[in-house]
């Protein structure tokens, strides 16, 4: 177990509601990743937060989605109006600053499949 | 054309037989190199870094050819519990990954 856990597991939704994810990351790790991986595919990049400072946020990210890491601890995804096309598995990774010694190595939480009828 | 391409497989090998297969990527000033394995409906997870002078663990050998941008995973005497898709994974010296869409790998008994 990574220790990234993420809450609900699950999601089933119609379209047009808004969901939200959380996220919580390893405790000490500084850095949190939203992506997403539909069937088939990698997963791709979404956003990234260091501290609590959202940095950058991928072409994928429509003005429909946005994350959140309030106090730097945990996170949370929400998207609006929910479309067909978002139904994916949603996954963050936590990773601490590279340094000394210290890797940026990625570790992922379960993810939250989301399913958008 | 993909940041990172794999052959999607499936790869179906008998217990205890060789498996080895390829990523290839397209930017040539990534800087960090990986497999992930991801099980059915689960979480990737890291399996090894992949070091310019190639670098082992246990029975899986990573290789990374920077002139020619490819990295290769070979697993050795295939346990059941290999099975799984291995994501291909690059780091351009930033903090995002790009992710293949993986190689799958069954190994029967």
């Amino acid at each position: 177990d990574t220790g990234v856990s993420q809450d609900p597991r699950h999601k089933i939704t119609k379209r047009g509601q808004n969901v939200t994810f959380r996220c919580d990351p390893i405790s000490e790790h500084n850095r949190l990743y939203w992506y997403r991986q539909t069937l088939g595919q990698g997963p791709e990049f979404l956003t990234y937060f260091q501290n609590e400072a959202q940095l950058e946020k991928s072409r994928l990210l429509s003005d429909r989605f946005s994350a959140e890491r309030p106090k730097g601890s945990f996170s949370t995804l929400e998207i609006q109006r929910t479309e067909q096309g978002d139904s994916a598995m949603y996954l963050c990774a936590s990773s601490l600053l590279p340094g000394q010694g210290i890797t940026d190595t990625q570790y992922f939480g379960p993810g939250t499949r989301l399913t958008v009828l | 054309r993909k940041e990172v391409e794999q052959d999607p497989g499936p790869f179906n090998v008998p217990e205890g037989a060789t498996v080895a297969f390829n990523c290839t990527y397209s930017n040539s000033a990534s800087q960090s190199f990986f497999w992930y394995r991801q099980d059915c409906r689960k979480e990737p997870k890291l399996l090894m870094s992949v070091y310019s002078s190639g670098n082992e663990d246990g029975r899986f050998t990573a290789q990374l050819n920077r002139a020619s941008q490819y990295i290769s995973l070979l697993i050795r005497d295939s346990k059941l519990s290999d099975s799984a898709t291995y994501l291909c994974v690059v780091n351009r010296g930033d903090y995002k990954l790009s992710f293949g869409a993986g190689t799958t790998v069954t190994v029967r008994a």
